[in-house]
């Protein structure tokens, strides 16, 4: 029933600019895109939200392109602390998400 | 940011029994309410939505005998999973909406079932 799909891992150092693309081909018009961070043994924290060309937070980017078919969270210089799982979620405004696998973001020293 | 609360965080129960977890949404109201577990190195798994004042909708093979949700407020929605077993171990998760695109999750409940 997951909307979305989404490399299941990736490796950076830190320092790097990482970029986790999703594929969300079948995104209705009242679906908004949202990319959540989880961490061993808590609840998913909100990253970003977007529903066309790019926003830009304080702590990470997203980038959509004029279909909406997919969808890119860019992490500006990341540490080692922002290795967790991320889930990009597609979803009206009634937030009824169905997860992924999400992608485990490995940073290495 | 609203903040989901959820109660308790860790909790031990025996085989048999029944035990309820609380999510509770602390600044805001929340229309409807979300119910998640997730296994080990797994991904969520909605288990059922919840709205103020109505019955729960579950998601297809998701026991509603054994995942009793009572959305009694607007503030509070509770999962009672009743008589556990060891397979119900899991990491229950409550997010919340207020009819806007961001959802608000709660930090989890370990459920362990000796």
């Amino acid at each position: 029933l997951a909307k979305t799909t989404q490399p299941i891992s990736m490796d950076s150092y830190e320092g790097q600019e990482v970029n986790i693309t999703c594929s969300h081909n079948n995104i209705a018009t009242n679906d908004y895109i949202t990319w959540y961070q989880q961490f061993p043994s808590q609840g998913p924290r909100f990253i970003i939200q977007g529903y066309k060309t790019k926003v830009t937070n304080e702590v990470a980017s997203l980038f959509i392109p004029a279909d909406r078919k997919s969808s890119t969270l860019s992490l500006p210089r990341v540490s080692l602390s922002d290795t967790a799982v991320y889930y990009c979620l597609v979803a009206d405004n009634f937030n009824k998400f169905y997860f992924g696998s999400g992608t485990k973001l490995n940073v290495k020293p | 940011g609203a903040v989901v609360s959820q109660h308790p965080s860790r909790v031990i129960c025996k085989s048999g029994t029944s035990v309820k977890i609380e999510c509770r949404s602390l600044d805001f109201q929340a229309t409807t309410m979300f119910w998640y577990r997730q296994f080990p190195k797994k991904s969520l798994m909605l288990m059922a939505t919840s709205n103020e004042g109505s019955k729960a909708t579950y998601e297809q093979g998701v026991e509603k005998d054994k995942f009793l949700i009572n959305h009694a407020s607007l503030t509070l929605s509770t999962l009672t999973v009743t008589s556990a077993h060891p397979e119900d171990s899991s990491f229950y998760i409550c997010s919340a909406s207020r009819g806007e695109a961001e959802a608000f999750f709660g930090q989890g409940t370990r459920l362990t079932v000796v």
